[in-house]
């Protein structure tokens, strides 16, 4: 069974631009997450799409927006790059995360996009 | 009080030893809980998940988790040099009506040959 599946794997862009993350979960889950990981910040929840619907969303300005497409599949784009979104994108899938003590709501993370913004 | 305390590390213990590894949450509403091991540059890779007062073993690893004190650990037996990595904690609770992944910031585990 294949695993979480992010592209681009690494990508470097400059101030201003911005960048679209692609990520496919694993087969037959609904559930996508995105975070980002920084060395001072550790993991750090952007938003999480469920059935094509924005489900929950963490403090990130704006410029970081997602969406989810009817294959589950999803994208996040960052707008008007900072050097501080320098990190490593993180996406996650699970069976529907909106469960308590479900083993369905466990997340798997893909292998993850290294954004370097020059 | 953050949501999820680990300890940064790092830990070091030596080849053959048990690794102890400690996490404590604040949100009594917390109902799963979760281990993440990540080697540098690499992404975050499950372990074990744990959601039931008492331990869980698989393998090398035991996770065990007591929600009256609000902590869950993770021991590692017979600790090899491959272990060396940082641990992530993570729990799942229900808040402001939708359940939300907290992680702690990792304790880095070094294992000494």
């Amino acid at each position: 069974k294949a695993g979480v599946t992010q592209t681009p794997r690494y990508l470097i862009k400059t101030r201003g631009q911005q960048v679209t993350l692609s990520c496919s979960p694993i087969s037959g889950h609904r559930s996508v997450s995105w975070y980002q990981q920084t060395p001072g910040q550790g993991l750090q929840f952007l938003f999480e799409y469920f059935s094509e619907t924005q489900r929950n969303k963490g403090n990130f300005p704006g410029r970081f927006s997602g969406r989810q497409f009817s294959n589950s599949r999803s994208e996040m784009n960052v707008s008007t790059l900072e050097l501080g979104d320098s990190a490593l994108y993180l996406c996650a899938s699970s069976l529907d995360r909106d469960r308590g003590r479900s083993s369905g709501n466990t997340i798997y993370f893909g292998e993850g996009s290294w954004l370097t913004v020059v | 009080q953050k949501e999820v305390e680990q300890n940064s590390g790092p830990l070091s213990v030596p080849e053959g030893a048990i690794a102890s590894l400690n996490c404590t949450y604040s949100d009594r509403g917390s109902q799963s809980f979760f281990w993440y091991r990540q080697y540098s540059g690499k992404s975050p890779e499950l372990i074990m998940s744990i959601y039931s007062n008492g331990d869980k073993e698989d393998g090398r690893f035991t996770a065990q988790l007591n929600k009256a004190s609000q902590y869950v650990s993770l021991l590692i037996r017979d600790s090899q040099p491959s272990d060396s990595a940082t641990y992530l904690c993570a729990v799942n609770l229900f808040t402001s009506g939708t359940y939300k992944y907290i992680f702690g910031t990792g304790t880095r585990l070094k294992v000494l040959a």
